[in-house]
């Protein structure tokens, strides 16, 4: 089954506590994107991947990285998280950096306490 | 970043009525996009909206690029129970995503 994948769904961490949070997708896509969703803000792009080892910042890229050494795999980086990246995040793929048919992860909460 | 507005920000309806939210934005885009989220669930993209005054409409569901790049409209006829859920605009810069606030849908059956 075609499908984008996240873990973990729930996490709860403390403030500093280094963290990744694993995103793959099973459709040879090359574009991949990671994004936060806020009440109230919507979604709000963080970083986007057009290719294996082409990242680039999105909207909100502070206090995150991310990295892209395989075309399937996307991981999102929260060196020393803080309350404020509390939030539900997702991560989405599409075929190229041309289409506009992303298709997005079940989601991952975060909460840091 | 761009900000993308969109209104109502929440929409009580009968069934069987019809629905109109729009998005306007301080910024033009190329690409307007409409994308529906279900509750516990990623959104999913609906309609895709290349050209300026471009209408386009996918069953039930039609949508409008508008003329001046800044904004872009979705109507629903005949609304459903399954039409439950959060709407939202995005535009597309480049190789950029930019999302409204959503629209919050309830069907009353």
């Amino acid at each position: 089954e075609a499908q984008v994948t996240q873990n973990p769904r729930y996490l709860i961490t403390v403030t500093g506590k280094k963290l990744t949070v694993t995103c793959s997708q099973n459709m040879n896509h090359e574009y991949m994107s990671w994004y936060r969703q806020d009440p109230g803000l919507g979604l709000r792009q963080i970083y986007y991947s057009m290719n294996v080892e082409v990242t680039d910042k999105g909207d909100v890229p502070e206090g995150y990285k991310v990295s892209r050494k395989e075309k399937r795999n996307f991981p999102l980086i929260l060196e020393s998280p803080s309350p404020n990246q509390t939030s539900l995040y997702f991560c989405a793929s599409s075929l190229s950096s041309g289409g506009n048919e992303q298709f997005f992860g079940p989601g991952t909460r975060l909460t840091v306490l | 970043g761009q900000q993308l507005n969109q209104s109502p920000q929440s929409m009580f309806i009968q069934e069987g009525e019809d629905v109109s939210m729009n998005c306007t934005s301080s910024s033009i885009f190329n690409t307007w996009l409409w994308y529906k989220q279900d509750p516990g669930e990623g959104p999913v993209l609906l309609i895709a909206l290349y050209k300026a005054g471009e209408l386009t409409s996918n069953g039930r569901l039609t949508a409008q690029f508008g003329i001046t790049r800044k904004d872009s409209f979705l109507n629903i006829s005949a609304s459903i129970p399954s039409d439950v859920g959060i709407y939202f605009c995005a535009g597309r810069t480049g190789n950029q995503f930019y999302f409204g606030t959503g629209t919050s849908l309830t069907v009353i059956p």
